[in-house]
Order: structure tokens, then sequence, then C-alpha cells
């Protein structure tokens, strides 16, 4: 059973320029949640989507950022306009069902470069 | 809001010996889940264990071991018979228990060396 897949792994961008990230949840898996990770920082909720549905998104800037999980395909999170501070880790993680504590398994991440 | 707390950046261990690694947290919960994840350096997240707070019975998988103290909200992690492949961060996570919560709040981690 694959895990949670994230690509790109790297990615670099220049100051202005459009970062799309994708995650692909477990198999069987239906809630992903993304969350960010700056240097040397723990990692800090950004959103929570179901499929074609935003649950939570009180984690995420207001401005440039966006997250999609379409019926078909990856869940994308999208950041318009980078700039330096949005160079980051950025995980994935997914779930089968949410609430009780379920265990959130997380992607390798994808490292966000900007110049 | 909930708070997580790694007071030790970093450790250092021998391979074969045991290391304790600290966690604190705050909340006014009484129903959560707590969480060690580790994060070798492949940056990959992988849950090392997880523990209910409705269970008095601490976790344990294989070789890690949890110290969960509700009333001192307390959950240390103790690795025993450390190997080198056991070297990484380690974070400690927290989630509110019940309806709709679903968010990790993780403390800054501690960064575990085990030394040939």
């Amino acid at each position: 059973n694959a895990g949670v897949m994230q690509n790109p792994r790297h990615l670099v961008r220049r100051r202005g320029q459009e970062a799309r990230l994708r995650c692909s949840p477990m198999k069987g898996h239906s809630h992903v949640y993304w969350y960010r990770q700056l240097p040397e920082e723990g990692l800090k909720f950004m959103v929570y989507l179901q499929k074609e549905n935003i649950i939570d998104e009180s984690g995420m800037p207001k401005e440039r950022f966006s997250a999609e999980f379409p019926k078909e395909g990856p869940s994308i999170l999208r950041i318009q306009q980078v700039v330096r501070g949005d160079s980051a880790a950025y995980f994935c993680a997914s779930s089968p069902q949410t609430g009780a504590g379920d265990t959130q398994y997380f992607g390798p991440g994808t490292r966000l470069t900007v110049l | 809001a909930q708070t997580v707390t790694q007071s030790q950046p970093e450790m250092s261990v021998q391979e074969a010996e045991t290391v304790t690694l600290s966690c604190t947290y705050d909340t006014s919960e009484n129903n959560y889940y707590l969480f060690w994840y580790k994060q070798p350096p492949s940056r990959q997240m992988i849950l090392v264990i997880r523990q209910e707070a409705y269970k008095q019975q601490n976790a344990t998988e294989n070789r890690f071991s949890v110290n969960f103290q509700k009333a001192a909200k307390s959950f240390s992690l103790k690795i025993s018979d450390s190997q080198l492949g056991d070297t990484a961060m380690y974070f400690c996570a927290f989630m509110k228990s019940g309806g709709s919560n679903y968010k990790l709040t993780f403390g800054k981690g501690t960064l575990l060396t085990v030394n040939p």
C-alpha cells in the first residue's frame, strides 16, 4: 500500500512566481491536511480538506495561498507571487477518517526555496 | 490554545544505551491524543507512537515506550537499545479529542544523535 505521495520533492521559484505542490493521499484515505515547517520549527497546521471541500483553512495565510482537493486527482497547495518568507518544507498528511484522534500519515514533504 | 514544549533542543546517546526525550503540554481538555513523530535526515515524518489520554497504560512499540503523566501534563519518549538509525529529529504532538478535532500541534523538536 503506497504511502502519501508528494511532488515535487524540491521546488525552486523566483520571487513573484507561482508554486504548485501536489499531494496524493494513501489509498482509502479521503482526508488531507497540509502543514508548513519553517527552519528550526515544528510543523504548523495550514488547511484540512475532504474531497471537493475545504473544511478548515484557519492556518493558511489569507492572501496568495489556496488549496483544493478535487473529486479526481491529487490535492494541490498553490502559492501565488511567492516571497522569500514562503521558503519552507510543506508536508501533506492523510487519514481515513477524522475525529477521535485519527492518526495522520505524512508524505515526504516538498521543500520550497524562493530565490 | 494548546501548546507543546520540548525543552531539549539536542541530545546524544551511545549506541545500545537508553535515552529519554521530554515533552510537556498545556491544555484544558480532558480527552486528547499525544503522538511522537520521527523526522530522519530524509525529512520524512514517521509516526513512532501514540497515546490516548483516557488510557492509563503507557503505550509501547518495540524499543519505544512512553511515560504519560496526565496530571503533570508530561509525555516523555524512552528509546531502549538505541540504534544508529534512530538518529533523527523527534517531535511531540497533541490533538484534541472528539468532534471535528484534527489539528496536530507540534513542539519544536529534539534532535537526537546516536553515536557509535
